[in-house]
């Protein structure tokens, strides 16, 4: 089945640094990939989408200059946190849809990211 | 995104027992849903999903009801199993995009 991994599992770093996190489809090609940031105890929030070769589209209120999303092939996809900050404190979570025709999509097993 | 929500935060049943998971979504034009297990720290793995032109689908213990009218999905597990234990999230489909209802907690006590 659709296998998508992510990296790292878990980060700590210290405010003001940047923070990349990988998300890579493993055995399908990902035209589409999402980001999601998750609060303890709360929902998935979509954050951006992006599309291989193009720029991402974010949700609205989340800052496209804070959060730098790269997808750069059909099977990476890379979220970067600029100048992070403890508020950034989240468990990031990417998706991706495939190429077959497969409607639904693959979840990663998310990043937990702690800024202190 | 569109407003999906539950009704229900937290829902503890007996083992062996059925649940019932219920979502309450807004957007009337969705038209494909998909139920999502959540175990800690983890990400989310699908269960089950049903289209619009649809109100019930079975799976394997797991059965989704779609009521277009009231706009109300529910999950149905069956013989509820301490491994079913999990947050359950309704995802709603909105121009190939995923909006997630707040989720419920299930218990299941042995």
């Amino acid at each position: 089945g659709a296998v998508v991994s992510q990296h790292p599992s878990w980060v700590i770093c210290k405010s003001g640094t940047s923070v990349k996190i990988e998300c890579r489809s493993l055995d399908f090609q990902a035209t589409t990939m999402f980001w999601y940031r998750q609060f303890p105890k709360q929902s998935l929030m979509l954050m951006a989408t992006s599309n291989e070769g193009s720029k991402a589209t974010y949700e609205q209120g989340v800052e496209k200059d804070k959060f730098l999303i790269n997808h750069a092939s059909l099977t990476l996809s890379t979220l970067t946190v600029t100048s992070a900050h403890p508020e950034d404190s989240s468990f990031y979570i990417c998706s991706a849809r495939g190429t077959d025709g497969h409607y639904g999509y693959t979840f990663g097993s998310g990043t937990r990211l702690t800024v202190v | 995104g569109e407003s999906v929500g539950l009704h229900l935060p937290t829902l503890s049943v007996q083992e062996g027992d059925n649940s019932i998971i219920n979502c309450a979504y807004s957007n009337s034009a969705s038209d494909y849903f998909i139920w999502y297990k959540q175990e800690s720290g983890k990400g989310p793995q699908f269960i089950i999903d049903i289209r619009s032109n649809m109100d019930k689908r079975q799976g394997q213990r797991v059965t989704v009801l779609l009521n277009k009218t009231v706009k109300h999905l529910s999950l149905q597990i069956a013989a509820t199993q301490p491994g079913d234990s999990a947050v359950y999230f309704c995802a709603e489909n909105d121009f190939n995009k995923f909006y997630f209802g707040s989720g419920t907690k299930l218990n299941v006590k042995p």
